[in-house]
């Protein structure tokens, strides 16, 4: 079965420091992974996504996730955290394959908070 | 260009009134989502409409009906609230590989 997990519920920073926010799949088939981040009370948007081609994949807000076939991850990552940073971060993988064609499976989401 | 907008965005029930949350986009997409997010568990699909005139079942469907009425919109009914429907609700479409995601209808069943 297909599955996402990301490694720690809430992650808080200072700002200024490196936002390290960690993501492993399961999937049969290679998988196509996103991030979306959530602001509160707003609906998910897009920050990066990772298809096929190169492994480091850079997205908005200079947030930027490298994939790891071999440790099957894609984490997140941001070299210095902004206070607008604050937010939740869901790492998603779309089905390619089999009965769940087109299905995005979510992980259960990072809370970040970034300090002053 | 709107996107996707969902309606109500905030709704109160009692149990075993029913409801339908209403989804419309203006991307000509095919394919429609609804999920429920609920604290720690991310976001989980309900029902999915590949197409117009298509829907199945995700992950939580009971408790659920859908209608996919025409290309923009795809509606969500309640036919019987229950307190453990209480969550926020997301309707979403997809481009390729990208979905596109409502601003959400927060619910709750009292």
């Amino acid at each position: 079965a297909q599955s996402v997990t990301q490694l720690g519920s809430h992650v808080s920073v200072s700002e200024g420091a490196l936002v390290l926010l960690r993501c492993n799949y399961s999937s049969s088939v290679p998988p196509y992974l996103f991030w979306y981040v959530q602001y509160p009370n707003q609906g998910l948007q897009l920050l990066l996504k990772y298809t096929t081609g190169a492994t480091l994949v850079k997205g908005i807000n200079g947030f930027e996730a490298e994939f790891k076939k071999s440790e099957t991850s894609f984490h997140l990552t941001k070299p210095s955290a902004h206070m607008s940073d604050a937010a939740e971060y869901f790492c998603t993988m779309l089905n390619a394959g089999g009965t769940s064609y087109g299905k995005l499976t979510f992980g259960q989401g990072t809370i970040l908070t970034v300090h002053p | 260009n709107a996107g996707v907008t969902q309606t109500p965005k905030f709704q109160v029930l009692k149990t075993g009134q029913s409801m339908t949350l209403q989804c419309a986009q203006d991307m000509n997409h095919n394919s429609m989502y609804w999920y429920r997010q609920d604290p720690g568990m991310g976001l989980r699909l309900i029902y999915y409409s590949a197409s117009e005139g298509t829907t199945d079942k995700g992950e939580v469907p009971n408790g659920y009906n859908v209608s996919r009425l025409n290309k923009r919109e795809f509606s969500l009914r309640l036919e019987s609230a229950a307190p453990s429907q209480t969550s926020v609700y997301f309707c979403a479409s997809k481009w390729v590989y990208e979905q596109y995601f409502g601003p959400g209808t927060r619910l709750t069943v009292t």
